[in-house]
This record gives C-alpha cells, sequence and structure tokens, in this order.
C-alpha cells in the first residue's frame, strides 16, 4: 500500500462545475496536509494546507480532512480552463525523524473544458 | 526573486558522466530538502539537511548520489556515473525555522543520453 494515493485521473469537468480531487493517506501520525498544483513541466506551486479536522476555504479553494478516515480532499468552486494542472497530494509528520518532509501522492490530473 | 533558486534548469549529459546541480533557498531558510519526480509521479524525497547537517537520506539515494550543504546556505546534489535512468527533475525545496510550509524551486531537468 503506498503512503499517499491518488486517484491519477484524468478528472475531466466543464467550465465553471465543482472539481472533487480525492487522496487516502496510511500514517496515522501525519500531521499536515498539503495541497499542491503542478503545470506541465512545472514546479509544484502550493494551493493551500490544513491541519485540522473539517473544512478550510480559500477563494475557490476548500480543503477537507477527515483523519479518522485518513482521508483529505480538495474541492474548486467555479473550475476554470486555467485549473487543468496535476493537483499533488502531500501529507508531512512534523514530529519524530521525519523533519517536515512531505510525502507526496502520484497526483491526480484535472482537464477542465470550456 | 526571493524564492528557491535551482541551476541548471536543464541539463542533457551522456550516461557516465558526472553533473551537479545547485540550489539556493529562500533567504534564512535553514531546512532544506532535495526530491526527484519522474514523469507521471508525485516528487520522492531524497535527502534533507537542517543547516549544514545532512540529517536524513532516502533509500533511492545510491552511492552515485551525494549532497552538501557546506555553509548552511546553497546545497549542491552531485550525481556520478549518470544512468539513463537518473533522468528525471530533480527539486528543492527550502522552509523556515517556524514555518511548516515547503517552498519548491523552480527544478533542474537531467536528460541521460
Amino acid at each position: 500500500q503506498k503512503e499517499v494515493e491518488q486517484n491519477s485521473g484524468p478528472l475531466s469537468v466543464p467550465e465553471g462545475a465543482i472539481a472533487s480531487l480525492n487522496c487516502t493517506y496510511s500514517d496515522r501520525g501525519s500531521q499536515s496536509f498539503f495541497w499542491y498544483r503542478q503545470y506541465s513541466g512545472k514546479s509544484p506551486e502550493l494551493i493551500m494546507f490544513i491541519y485540522s479536522n473539517g473544512d478550510k476555504e480559500d477563494g475557490r479553494f476548500t480543503a477537507q480532512l477527515n483523519k479518522a478516515s485518513q482521508y483529505v480532499s480538495l474541492l474548486i468552486r467555479d473550475s476554470q480552463p486555467s485549473d487543468s494542472a496535476t493537483y499533488l497530494c502531500a501529507v508531512s509528520n512534523a514530529g519524530g525523524t521525519s523533519y517536515g518532509k512531505l510525502t507526496f501522492g502520484q497526483g491526480t490530473i484535472l482537464t477542465v473544458h470550456p | 526573486d526571493t524564492g528557491v533558486s535551482q541551476n541548471p534548469r536543464h541539463k542533457i549529459t551522456k550516461r557516465g558522466q558526472n553533473v551537479t546541480f545547485r540550489c539556493d533557498p529562500i533567504s534564512e531558510h535553514n531546512r532544506l530538502y532535495w526530491y526527484r519526480q519522474t514523469l507521471g509521479q508525485g516528487p520522492e524525497f531524497l535527502t534533507y539537511f537542517q543547516n549544514e547537517a545532512q540529517l536524513e537520506k532516502s533509500r533511492l539515494l545510491s552511492d552515485r548520489f551525494s549532497a552538501e550543504r557546506p555553509k548552511g546556505s546553497f546545497s549542491t546534489l552531485e550525481i556520478q556515473r549518470t544512468e539513463q535512468g537518473d533522468s528525471a527533475m530533480y527539486l528543492c525545496a527550502s522552509r523556515g525555522v517556524s514555518g511548516n510550509t515547503i517552498y519548491f524551486g523552480e527544478g533542474s531537468w537531467l536528460t541521460v543520453v
């Protein structure tokens, strides 16, 4: 079992729709959860992070965390063609000897079509 | 530009040659990470520095790979006797003392032919 799993997609949604991206993780000691966006040929760009159970909203983006289910999601409202990219879920265990390093899923390719 | 800087951005090398990548982290970030990313995969952790000390190395980092951060500022990643399987994007990232957010550089693409 991979430490962080994402549906690789591709996920295709029409412009203006809600895109839902999901991620599960295996390490119950994970404390911090991140969503990165990566355009083709570019490096990952942080969208948002979440530490506590529940929802966290930032503009059109909402991250949801359920530690009991070891599940993280990212909702993108009013999807735009410019949102087309690979979305990477990453988790971190800031304690112990992990030094806060991120463990990534394989990414979900999102395509928003006009 | 005060972000994480990496160079060279692209490197094409023949199999068996040595290559070195440099990373300049965000100023005053004492924590530095190297990752490797191949097509269709998420970044994979290679190694971590806190100041000048290399505190963790992944099993992915074979004997042909070496990383340094001599004065706790910039870092270098050297790959000796490159193999075609080393072709990937090498990402450097940094984090501050109190922050929990890791910021990535633009990456260095390596193609081994």
